[in-house]
């Protein structure tokens, strides 16, 4: 059975920071999400990863992922209070769009 | 505008009262899909369906039903709701995703359906 966790579930930190969100995922799988909410908001799509070595950045995150290691990465750099919002990963788990989803991350950018 | 429209947004219903939420894609998408979402658990999915000719169960179906009569639209519907069906409820649509268009398309999402069952 494929679990996705994300770590850590929530953080908090002051603006101008760099952190790391964590993604790991316990099965074989060649495609990876990550997503964005807003509190009572939709998800909006960040990054699709589709191979090992992957990386893509937009603006101050960048999302990266070792298909060995079963393990994405999503880095914010010089954080500001904009990127406050609950970050989720999620895993292809047949390459059919049957999506497994870690519990997300609710990033607090403090100014 | 390129969008997956939900309706309604907001819903409270008593358990045993069928209800349909209905959700529609304008851009096309062969691929579409249910979720909940409940604090702590991400997102679950519900049913899906690659095409108009294929739907098929997620993860947690127990209790819902799906129709795919066209390809725009996929209803959720809950046959005789109970309270454990509180939740938020999201629709998505992306491009058929079995290695041909839209291999890495990431799916769209409606906004969202806040369900409470009394």
């Amino acid at each position: 059975e494929l679990k996705v966790e994300q770590n850590p579930l929530f953080l908090s930190m002051q603006e101008g920071k760099n952190y790391t969100i964590y993604c790991n995922y316990s099965t074989t799988s060649d495609r990876l999400y990550w997503y964005r909410q807003d509190p009572g908001k939709s998800l909006e799509s960040l990054f699709v990863l589709l191979s090992n070595g992957a990386v893509k950045q937009e603006g101050r995150l960048m999302a990266s992922l070792d298909t060995k290691a079963r393990l994405s990465t999503l880095h914010i750099t010089a954080a500001v209070h904009d990127l406050s919002a609950t970050y989720f990963c999620a895993v292809d788990r047949n390459s059919n769009y049957q999506l497994i989803w870690g519990a997300g991350t609710k990033l607090i950018i403090k100014p | 505008e390129a969008q997956v429209t939900q309706n309604p947004r907001y819903l409270i219903t008593v358990t045993g009262k069928k209800l349909t939420v209905t959700c529609s894609q304008n851009m096309n998408h062969e691929y579409m899909s249910w979720y909940r979402q409940d604090p702590g658990l991400g997102l679950r999915q519900i049913y899906y369906s690659m095409n108009v000719e294929v739907t098929d169960k997620g993860d947690v179906p127990e209790g819902y039903k799906v129709s795919r009569k066209e390809k725009r639209n996929f209803p959720l519907i809950l046959e005789s709701p109970s309270p454990n069906q509180t939740s938020l409820y999201f629709c998505a649509s992306s491009f058929d995703l079995t290695g041909g268009l839209g291999y890495d398309s990431p799916l769209h999402f409606g906004n969202g359906t806040r369900l409470t069952v009394t």
